[in-house]
């Protein structure tokens, strides 16, 4: 959706080094949604974040949510082989409505 | 509880056809949503229900298209006649609560070849 701007669209990176991934809005969110999808199966969830300024983490991932609860960065540290495959974010503006932007598709070089 | 069950997983069709995806949700859930994933669209809302009842269907692409949720266990997205563009995977997913609440579960999709 253009109200979601995910960047960058793909990223290569060596395994082992640090990575972010950023998710803007045009709109103020009520939640923000931090999806993972393996090439051609369903997607996994990582984690939803509400609260401007929250951030959570789950493993070796960490996603935070800005204060104005426009745009959210998911970090990775030390990236693995298993990091790879399409990473989405998805919105909820409050309407129930759950919208994604297309897609940050993550390589990882051994 | 076994999660968002999609039927068929894989169907491949010739152009013209009536194609039926079902989408059974997790038990409980009362939000239910169908997405299209597409290379060049990327995951695309079509329609959404909360309480069986079709809240927005405005990402629906045209009158081919049609969902129906006749109970709060099963739903169903058709395409009637089918095209080559519509040749995706369709996702259903479904969430407990309304009003941003938690997390939203996905099936494993059905991949719709259009030839």
């Amino acid at each position: 959706s253009q109200e979601l701007e995910q960047s960058p669209q793909s990223l290569i990176v060596q395994e082992g080094k640090n990575l972010t991934i950023n998710c803007t809005s045009s709109k103020t969110l009520y939640g923000l949604y931090w999806y993972k999808q393996k090439y051609g199966e369903g997607l996994i969830f990582l984690m939803m974040l509400q609260k401007g300024g929250e951030e959570k983490s789950h493993e070796k991932i960490t996603a935070k949510l800005d204060e104005k609860k426009q745009q959210s960065s998911l970090h990775i540290t030390a990236s693995q082989p298993s990091h790879a495959g399409i990473y989405l974010c998805g919105a909820d503006r409050g309407d129930d409505k759950i919208i994604f932007g297309k897609g940050t598709r993550l390589h990882i070089l051994p | 509880d076994a999660g968002v069950i999609q039927s068929p997983r894989h169907e491949v069709t010739e152009m013209g056809q009536e194609v039926t995806l079902r989408c059974k949700p997790i038990s409980g859930h009362n939000s239910l949503f169908w997405y299209r994933q597409t290379m060049m669209r990327g995951l695309e809302l079509l329609i959404y229900f909360n309480n069986n009842v079709p809240i927005d269907d405005s990402g629906m692409p045209e009158d081919r298209f049609s969902a129906k949720m006749p109970n709060a266990s099963f739903s169903t997205l058709k395409i009637q006649p089918s095209e080559p563009r519509d040749s995706a995977v369709y996702f259903c997913a479904s969430r407990a609560g309304v009003l941003n609440t938690g997390e939203l579960f996905f099936g494993e999709g059905s991949r719709l070849t259009v030839l």
